[in-house]
């Protein structure tokens, strides 16, 4: 069955050093869509970046890429130069292909804690 | 423009009781979603629809019920409350998949505080 698997339910990081989020998923399907989520103590949801199955290269969005290795099945979620308001629960989620309807799933989260 | 809309912001049910909770896009996306997020958990996908008239079964569709008449229009209906619905509940939108692209991300409303006690 296709599933999100995030393995960290909390990480530390000091500001200004850099993170790194794991994210591994499973699918039948050929073609699926990775996505990282940002969600902060008011509860909105925010997209991060995303990465395509056929992408040959990682997605890089500001102070965040994506470290996809396909065949490892890992989408990790890299911040750079992290700040205090990266403070948040963040989420890797897949859009699933013709197999699994086309519909996103969502991982459990991780829950990050810059420290000053 | 409004994006996606969801009514109410809280409500708190007695154990029983049923209700509806509204969710209203207005960006003529084909899909749209309902997840429940339980404290300090990921998303759940509850139900999705395609399209006006169709809607499928997520992870955890038990004591739920959906409806798309309208592309609109997607509510979410809780027929007898229990103490295990209490829950953020979320609904979300997205465009359909377009040429085999997948990269089009999920559209939020600012979600639904519900208490069953």
């Amino acid at each position: 069955a296709q599933k999100i698997t995030q393995t960290q339910p909390g990480m530390f990081v000091q500001e200004k050093e850099a993170v790194t989020l794991d994210c591994t998923y499973d699918t039948s399907d050929q073609s699926y869509g990775l996505f990282w989520y940002k969600q902060p103590s008011s509860g909105e949801m925010i997209f991060l970046i995303y990465q395509g199955s056929y992408d040959e290269q990682n997605a890089t969005e500001g102070r965040y890429s994506l470290n996809f290795q396909k065949a490892r099945k890992s989408a990790n979620l890299v911040i750079s130069a992290s700040q205090l308001g990266d403070s948040a629960m963040y989420f890797c989620a897949m859009r699933e292909g013709n197999t699994g309807g086309f519909k996103t799933i969502f991982g459990a989260g991780t829950r990050l804690f810059v420290k000053a | 423009n409004a994006g996606v809309t969801q009514t109410p912001k809280f409500r708190i049910l007695k154990i029983g009781q049923s209700m509806t909770l509204q969710c209203a896009q207005d960006m003529n996306h084909n899909y749209m979603y309902w997840y429940r997020q339980d404290p300090g958990m990921g998303l759940k996908l509850i139900y999705y629809s395609v399209g006006a008239g169709i809607t499928d079964k997520g992870e955890v569709p038990n004591g739920y019920n959906v409806s798309r008449s309208t592309t609109e229009d997607f509510p979410l209906r809780l027929e007898l409350a229990a103490p295990s619905q209490t829950s953020v509940y979320f609904c979300a939108s997205s465009p359909s998949p377009g040429q085999g692209k997948l990269d089009e991300k999920l559209f939020f409303g600012s979600g639904t505080q519900l208490s069953v006690l």
